[in-house]
């Protein structure tokens, strides 16, 4: 079992359309990253999100999490094909020996 | 390019062979995490050091070692490889000891496959 859940798994849109993925956890994190990785390479940090309730934006992405600090959001407006990837969430465990841990991950395609 | 350098990119083994994978941090960076990614476990931490120190373990096998030397570079050593052990491993660095509030940059990955 994961300790941080994401869904969907796979995500296949045309491109302009919007999406949300979420990273779901019953545990607490001090906070709480979303990376996205393709083909070849390792993944990338985009963001890193820190308060109960906090809302970043990198153009076309928003980045939210939870009040509770247990989930997060990312939506994308307006795909494009360059979005495509796997977008992993990786969060710090309150408490913990500060080692980041990913969830399984949502591969995200989209289609011109 | 992250600037961390893993070598090799692909390699292909026999069960019950010995590896070791090679990994250059950033420059400045004193930390090297290593991880593990597969398809049906995700990415897996494995272990992390520090200024030639190991700082933290995860889930790293005892068949599994590692280690870092003077000049930062690490090293991976995989033995007794296994056909579950065919995996993406990824090699990357901080410039902090933690991941707390600090970006690690990762590699592009060594490709192993055990046949």
């Amino acid at each position: 079992t994961q300790l941080l859940e994401q869904s969907p798994q796979f995500l296949s849109i045309q491109e302009g359309e919007n999406l949300t993925v979420y990273c779901n956890s019953s545990s607490v994190f001090s906070s709480l990253q979303w990376y996205r990785q393709e083909p070849g390479e390792g993944p990338v940090l985009l963001v890193t999100v820190v308060t109960g309730g906090e809302v970043k934006k990198l153009k076309r992405l928003t980045f939210q999490f939870g009040d509770a600090r247990k989930d997060s959001s990312l939506h994308i407006t307006a795909a494009q094909p360059g979005d495509t990837g796997l977008y992993l969430c990786a969060g710090l465990l309150r408490g913990s020996a500060r080692q980041l841990t990913f969830g399984s991950g949502t591969q995200l395609t989209v289609l011109p | 390019d992250s600037g961390v350098t893993q070598t090799p990119k692909h390699l292909i083994t026999a069960t019950g062979q010995r590896v070791t994978l090679r990994c250059s941090p950033r420059s400045g960076d004193l930390s090297v995490y290593w991880y593990q990614q597969s398809l049906d476990q995700g990415l897996q931490f494995l272990i992390q050091y520090y200024n030639g120190e190991e700082r933290a373990k995860g889930n790293i096998l005892e068949r599994f070692s590692a280690q870092q030397f003077p000049d930062l570079h690490s090293e991976l050593n995989l033995s007794s490889l296994e056909l579950g052990d065919s995996a993406l491993y990824f090699c990357a660095s901080s410039v902090a000891g933690s991941s707390s509030g600090n970006t690690i940059y990762f590699g592009e990955g060594s490709w192993l496959t055990v046949v």
